[in-house]
């Protein structure tokens, strides 16, 4: 079975600081990756993915993300963040392949809180 | 707008009551699932979909059933609400692994 876990449910940095949020998975197959954002009371959008070749993904708004399968990891990163990425966000893993049916197994959620 | 329609959007419930969450998808998608997000706890899967005329239960089922009513509708009933089942469900659903959810906007649902 595959599990994920965020090692930080609250991140809080000032403005324009660099910030990482980190995600580690557990799982004896290849899967795909997923970092979502919730705004909030709002559902859940995509930010970025991995599902294979180039070890770092980028997102349109900054955010980029490296998939390192020896340390099992796929931490989220900006250089400068702005007050408008506070959130929350989710990591989640999918195992591909018609057996799985799609499910995505979520981490617990890291909360960003941007200070002016 | 294309997406995944929820409604209501805000309940409140008394214990022993039963109510029907709907979602809706215009986006022909194939899958579709429902999770309860509460706090500390990410989101768990009630029970998915993985095609029109199939259901299974996911990681949480208890106290909840669904009904995949054709490709566009999946609908979530609480026969007999409890104050543990207060929290916020959400619908998405799937056409390819690769794709990723599109998630509806949730329902807030307090069981009092």
């Amino acid at each position: 079975a595959q599990s994920v876990t965020q090692l930080d449910s609250q991140v809080p940095v000032f403005e324009e600081a660099p910030v990482e949020l980190r995600c580690n998975y557990s799982s004896s197959v290849s899967v795909y990756l997923f970092w979502y954002v919730q705004y909030p009371n709002q559902g859940l959008q995509l930010l970025l993915k991995y599902l294979s070749g180039s070890t770092l993904v980028e997102s349109i708004n900054g955010f980029e993300a490296e998939f390192n399968k020896s340390q099992t990891s796929f931490h989220l990163r900006k250089p400068s963040v702005h007050i408008s990425d506070t959130a929350e966000y989710f990591c989640a893993v999918t195992v591909p392949g018609s057996s799985n049916t799609g499910k995505l197994i979520f981490g617990q959620g890291t909360t960003l809180q941007v200070k002016p | 707008n294309a997406g995944v329609t929820q409604t209501p959007k805000f309940q409140v419930l008394k214990t022993g009551q039963s109510m029907t969450l709907q979602c809706a998808q215009d986006m022909n998608h194939n899958s579709m699932y429902w999770y309860r997000q509460d706090p500390g706890m990410g989101l768990r899967l009630i029970y998915y979909s993985a095609s029109e005329g199939t259901t299974d239960k996911g990681e949480v089922p208890n106290g909840y059933n669904v009904s995949r009513l054709n490709k566009r509708e999946f609908s979530l009933r609480l026969e007999s609400a409890a104050p543990s089942q207060t929290s916020v469900y959400f619908c998405a659903s799937l056409q390819r692994e690769y794709n990723g959810y599109t998630f509806g906007s949730g329902t807030r649902l307090t069981v009092v």
